[in-house]
């Protein structure tokens, strides 16, 4: 069974920065791309950011490109996102979520997380 | 820029069939696949339908997605209590090289 797990969110002020982690498990984690999904508070799903099953290709939201830097680390089974210069329209819900193949080309994501909440706010 | 847009709302009666609508452009649902995903609030966000048309193990055949030029349509035929949630499209976008969820159509069962 795919289980993905959300670590790392929290209270930070405007300009400031987090980290959010994605703990994999029930699948062989360098076979597939990774993304970041997040739901404003009473806002729709946005894309943020994905990471090819190897870790070498990125692909970055607009609204994020610049401040967010998504890795992964293959021998850990984690991916991550790392978010500087944080907005008070960053807080959301971050989804972790797994794409079909090792390649991120659609808008596809079979498994996701349960979210995790980051708040920014001075 | 490049957007899909959903109607927000749509409601049925147990029973019923509802189809739901997603509109794109050519740099999206014209060229590339679409998937659909069932979102109740404080839960994770489930995948119903990918490569436009095809349901993942479990998904009831009740959904069914399709599409047409750059629009595609998600139907609910059956209509449950159950089935009141958000659902989203989202498709791949060649022109923003990445991924655009529509915005959401919140579906109530009367």
């Amino acid at each position: 069974e795919v289980q993905l797990l959300e670590s790392g969110g929290g209270l930070v002020q405007p300009g400031g920065s987090l980290s959010v982690s994605c703990e994999a498990s029930g699948f062989p984690f360098s076979s597939y791309a990774m993304s970041w999904v997040r739901q404003a508070p009473g806002k729709g799903l946005e894309w943020v950011s994905a990471v090819g099953g190897g870790g070498g290709r990125t692909y970055y939201a607009d609204s994020v490109r610049g401040r967010f830097t998504i890795s992964r680390d293959n021998s850990k089974n984690g991916h991550f996102l790392q978010m500087n210069s944080l907005r008070v329209e960053d807080t959301a819900i971050y989804f972790c979520a797994k794409g079909p193949t090792y390649f991120h080309s659609s808008g596809t994501f079979t498994d996701w997380g349960q979210g995790v909440l980051v708040t920014v706010s001075s | 820029q490049s957007v899909v847009t959903q109607t927000p709302s749509a409601s049925g009666t147990p029973g019923q069939r509802l189809s739901i609508s997603c509109s794109g452009s050519s740099a999206n649902i014209g060229k590339n696949t679409v998937s659909w995903y069932q979102h109740v609030v404080g839960a994770a966000p489930k995948l119903l339908i990918f490569s436009t048309n095809q349901r993942p193990s479990g998904v009831p055949d009740r959904f069914a997605g399709s599409k047409s030029g750059a629009s595609a349509s998600l139907a609910i035929s059956g209509l449950q209590s159950e089935d009141e949630a958000h659902y989203y499209c989202s498709v791949w976008d060649d022109s923003l090289n990445g991924v655009i969820f529509g915005g959401g159509t919140k579906v109530t069962v009367l």
